[in-house]
């Protein structure tokens, strides 16, 4: 079955950058999504289509794609942005999800 | 806005069969997928299946023989059949839906927590 690998925890300081990665076989021919979902609250859609940003999400989020790793890029990281975040990508019509990461911001 | 609400019972004995409904809510059915989605307590995202509008379904392989999804366009509602339930299907399940041309979950429910035990 088809797998994205995500690390499970990163750490950034307030103010600076954070990345987080995604990768998976053949993932440079399939569209790549981000999801942050706080404690206790459903996920909530960051970016899809590696990187197309629905309104109302932050421009200091950002996505990128690079051969088969997909990057979440938070800008100017915030206390607020501190969550869990899934990527998502399609294999055969059936939906993927990495396996999480946790963004502490201290 | 568009409301996605799950609902069912939080309770549900081993062996059994899990129902859920997803209502629709500011929303047609039309032109979209709904999915349900589940996360086992302090675990990651894990994608159950699809149904269109038109009917047509797609399930995550490793639970196609338990799954069942089906929906009813007059009730603006689809719904979860999903069998002979272990322990390790207690999760909380979230109904969510996406467009083919978008490729990503833009809308949620809240999710309800279904814990299986005797």
């Amino acid at each position: 079955s088809y797998e994205l690998t995500q690390p499970p925890s990163v750490s950034v300081s307030p103010g600076q950058t954070a990345s987080i990665t995604c990768s998976g076989d053949k993932l440079g021919d399939k569209y790549a999504g981000w999801y942050q979902q706080k404690p206790g609250q459903s996920p909530v859609v960051v970016i899809y289509q590696d990187n197309k940003r629905p309104s109302g999400i932050p421009e200091r989020f950002s996505g990128s794609k690079y051969g088969n790793t997909a990057t979440l890029t938070i800008s100017g990281t915030q206390a607020m942005d501190e969550a869990d975040y899934y990527c998502q990508a399609w294999d055969s019509n059936t939906a993927v999800f990495g396996g999480g990461t946790k963004l502490t911001v201290l | 806005q568009v409301q996605l609400q799950e609902s069912g019972p939080g309770l549900v004995k081993p062996s059994e069969t899990l129902s859920l409904t997803c209502t629709v809510s500011s929303a047609s059915l039309r032109n979209y997928y709904w999915s349900w989605i589940r996360q086992s307590p302090g675990k990651g995202l894990e994608w159950v299946g699809y149904i269109y509008f038109t009917g047509n379904v797609n399930y995550n392989p490793s639970l196609k023989s338990r799954v069942t999804i089906s929906v009813d366009t007059s009730k603006n509602q689809f719904s979860l059949k999903l069998n002979s339930l272990t322990a390790a299907d207690t999760a909380l399940y979230y109904c969510a839906r996406h467009h083919e041309r978008i490729r990503a979950f833009d809308i949620w429910g809240p999710g309800t927590l279904v814990t299986v035990s005797s």
